[in-house]
């Protein structure tokens, strides 16, 4: 069963702007990764963050870790209209890659 | 290298008939996940197979579903005597291990249609 939640569940800005997404967790875990879906796709990894890292770099993408509080953030900065998607966070505990939480964040970036 | 292939993209059954799914994980992998996403909600997990053998299929309906990673060839999830609830997109993942140090690779998923 799903056990945690992502945060804002949509989220709407324009073309430029940052956008920070949230995802909590109620277990201990090995890593965190964050993926990307368009709509109607499958899912894309973007970033994966390792529980014993509390920060992330890539192009765009900033990932943080907070394993005391089981909370992880995406931050996309400077949009783009490209960026228009579902954002999910999955995590692993070990032993294989069971759940991924909540229903995503449905991210809208207006040209 | 190919990604995690699946096939068929969209799947249309009527009810009570047999819906076979496939998956060719990524050439190296030997792990294989399958997930279930509803309309408008997040994936949920229902099976990880190593190379013959179910290891975990927690997620997995009692009745109706099935799935196998044979020695040779795809995994096959099988949904038997479909209804209408069982209409979802159906992804798979796989990985070269446990997933603990790596990420897994998704594949672009089945839609499965049941009318």
């Amino acid at each position: 069963s799903q056990q945690g939640e992502e945060d804002p569940q949509a989220l709407s800005i324009q073309e430029g702007e940052n956008a920070t997404m949230n995802c909590s967790y109620k277990t201990s875990i090995n890593n965190l990764q964050w993926y990307r879906q368009n709509s109607g796709r499958g899912l894309v990894h973007l970033i994966l963050i390792r529980s014993n890292e509390r920060e992330k770099h890539s192009g765009r993408l900033r990932v943080t870790l907070d394993t005391s509080k089981k909370s992880s953030s995406l931050l996309i900065t400077a949009s783009r209209a490209a960026d228009t998607a579902s954002y999910f966070c999955a995590t692993v505990k070990g032993g294989g890659f069971k759940t991924i939480f909540g229903a995503g964040t449905r991210l809208f970036v207006k040209a | 290298n190919a990604g995690v292939m699946q096939n068929p993209r969209h799947l249309v059954r009527r009810r009570g008939q047999e819906a076979r799914l496939r998956c060719s994980p990524m050439k190296g992998h030997s792990h294989v996940y399958w997930y279930r996403q509803l309309p408008e909600e997040g994936l949920k997990f229902m099976v990880y197979l190593q190379k013959e053998n179910i290891i975990d299929e927690s997620g997995m309906p009692k009745e109706r579903f099935s799935a196998e990673f044979p020695k040779e060839g795809p995994s096959i999830l099988r949904i038997q005597q479909v209804v209408r609830g069982d209409s979802a997109a159906y992804f798979c993942a796989s990985s070269p291990d446990q997933g603990s140090k790596t990420e897994a690779f998704f594949g672009q998923g089945t839609r499965l249609t049941v009318v």
